[in-house]
């Protein structure tokens, strides 16, 4: 079965330019999380959506970034314009809509704005 | 208000030796706990869950974990470690009827041969 697809895997541009990442989460599943890496930080939840309805986007850090999830099969999240301290890693997760149920992480994509 | 204590962000064994990685959460209700593994350049993977039922939950790899309400904790073991165990683990705890979760800032494990 395939799991969740996140692409690019790994994204390298200028400070400025506009970055978008891509999610595809496993079929049925119904939550989509977007999280960011950082050895400073950890794991950070940014935002979730629930049947393509965003809940929580308090862990968005400012208005540069922006996530949509258009259809159950895909989300965005973008960041216009972007800086170097957006570097990071960020991945994409879904799970069924339950608490007791597992979250299902992709492979992420690596993201160095120069 | 949830949170995960992960006590040691980086624990080395000897390969054969056994593996302790310790987990506290706070948390007001029962919570749902999670161990999730990550391998260098990879997503988090499910190691093992607990919801309801037997305390002792067994995972994948070996690996099982202890729910301890009276203690608040969830550690992780395995009776004996393997070279590619070698990686970065994360303790979540997810309240119930909530979605999201809330990780600890993970433990580095290094087993030497």
């Amino acid at each position: 079965d395939a799991g969740v697809i996140q692409s690019p895997r790994h994204e390298v541009t200028e400070m400025g330019q506009e970055v978008t990442l891509r999610c595809k989460p496993i079929s049925g599943h119904n939550s989509l999380f977007w999280y960011r890496q950082t050895m400073m930080r950890g794991l950070e939840l940014l935002i979730y959506f629930n049947n393509n309805v965003p809940i929580d986007d308090s862990g968005m850090p400012e208005d540069r970034f922006s996530a949509k999830m258009p259809n159950a099969s895909f989300s965005t999240l973008k960041i216009q314009p972007s800086e170097p301290r957006d570097s990071a890693v960020y991945f994409c997760a879904s799970s069924f809509d339950a608490s007791n149920q597992p979250q299902h992480f992709g492979d992420g994509t690596r993201l160095s704005i120069l | 208000a949830q949170s995960v204590t992960q006590l040691g962000s980086h624990v080395s064994v000897s390969e054969g030796a056994l593996v302790l990685l310790r987990c506290n959460y706070s948390s007001s209700v029962p919570p749902y706990l999670f161990w999730y593994v990550q391998y260098p350049n990879q997503g988090l993977q499910l190691l093992l869950k607990y919801t309801t039922g037997a305390t002792l939950v067994k995972g994948i790899n070996g690996f099982e974990a202890e729910f301890k309400k009276s203690e608040t904790s969830f550690h992780l073991t395995k009776p004996s470690a393997h070279m590619s165990d070698a990686a970065e683990y994360f303790c979540a705890v997810r309240k119930t009827g909530a979605n999201n979760l809330f990780f600890g800032t993970g433990t580095r494990l290094t087993v030497i041969p």
